[in-house]
């Protein structure tokens, strides 16, 4: 069965610092690995995505990610974090050969001025 | 990028009645959406996936008399939580895809709290 797991409930980073959030997950075949970030009271928004290619995937607000399939991670990361960062971030795995989505756990990320 | 609309945001109904959320791809057609659950401090659970034109596939455990999908039109899912209780209440999300493929990514509305008082 495939699923992904986010080991930390909440990362604690200053201002200006980098920043990273991990995601490891567990899949047959080829991973379809997703990042999406939650504001308080609001939907999920798109970060970015892995499908093939370059093992680091740039995305949205100057948020990347890494695959490692020898580590079987997708860690999100962004070089210099801003107070506006704070949120929830989930990570998915999409299901082979279905449309559905396996969330991790959620990691809350607060950043500190 | 694509856009989900959900209706509406907040709804509080008295125990008993029955709640209706709607979930719109405003600016694509969507042929699958999903509908989450989402408790305080937790991540999201599916509860069923709806296909434009059939019947609605639920989750293990989740109440298809008490949850009620219908996906009549590309563009419009509805979550009907029948007969609410207090138990239900909680944040409702719809989710769309826009048909690319197992690529593809999910475009998420804005979410719905239900309160049931």
């Amino acid at each position: 069965a495939q699923s992904v797991a986010q080991p930390e409930d909440q990362v604690n980073v200053a201002e200006g610092n980098p920043l990273t959030v991990k995601c490891t997950y567990s899949v047959s075949g080829n991973p379809y690995l997703f990042w999406y970030v939650q504001y308080p009271n609001r939907g999920l928004q798109f970060l970015l995505k892995y499908i093939t290619g370059d093992n680091l995937v740039k995305g949205s607000y100057g948020f990347e990610a890494e695959f490692n399939k020898s580590q079987t991670s997708f860690h999100l990361k962004k070089p210099s974090a801003l107070v506006s960062d704070s949120a929830l971030y989930f990570c998915a795995v999409r299901e082979a050969g279905t449309y559905k989505y396996i969330f991790g756990t959620g990691t809350r990320l607060k950043v500190l001025a | 990028g694509a856009v989900v609309s959900q209706h509406p945001s907040r709804v509080i109904c008295k125990s008993g009645t029955s709640v209706k959320i709607e979930c719109r791809s405003l600016d694509f057609q969507a042929t699958t959406m999903f509908w989450y659950r989402q408790f305080p401090k937790q991540s999201l659970m599916l509860m069923a996936t709806s296909n434009e034109g059939s019947k609605a596939t639920y989750e293990q455990g989740v109440e298809k008399d008490k949850f009620l999908i219908n996906h009549a039109s590309l563009t419009l899912s509805t979550l009907t939580v029948t007969s609410a209780h207090p138990e239900d209440s909680s944040f409702y999300i719809c989710s769309a895809t826009r048909g690319e493929g197992f690529a593809g990514e999910l475009f998420f509305g804005e979410g719905s709290r239900l309160t049931v008082l």
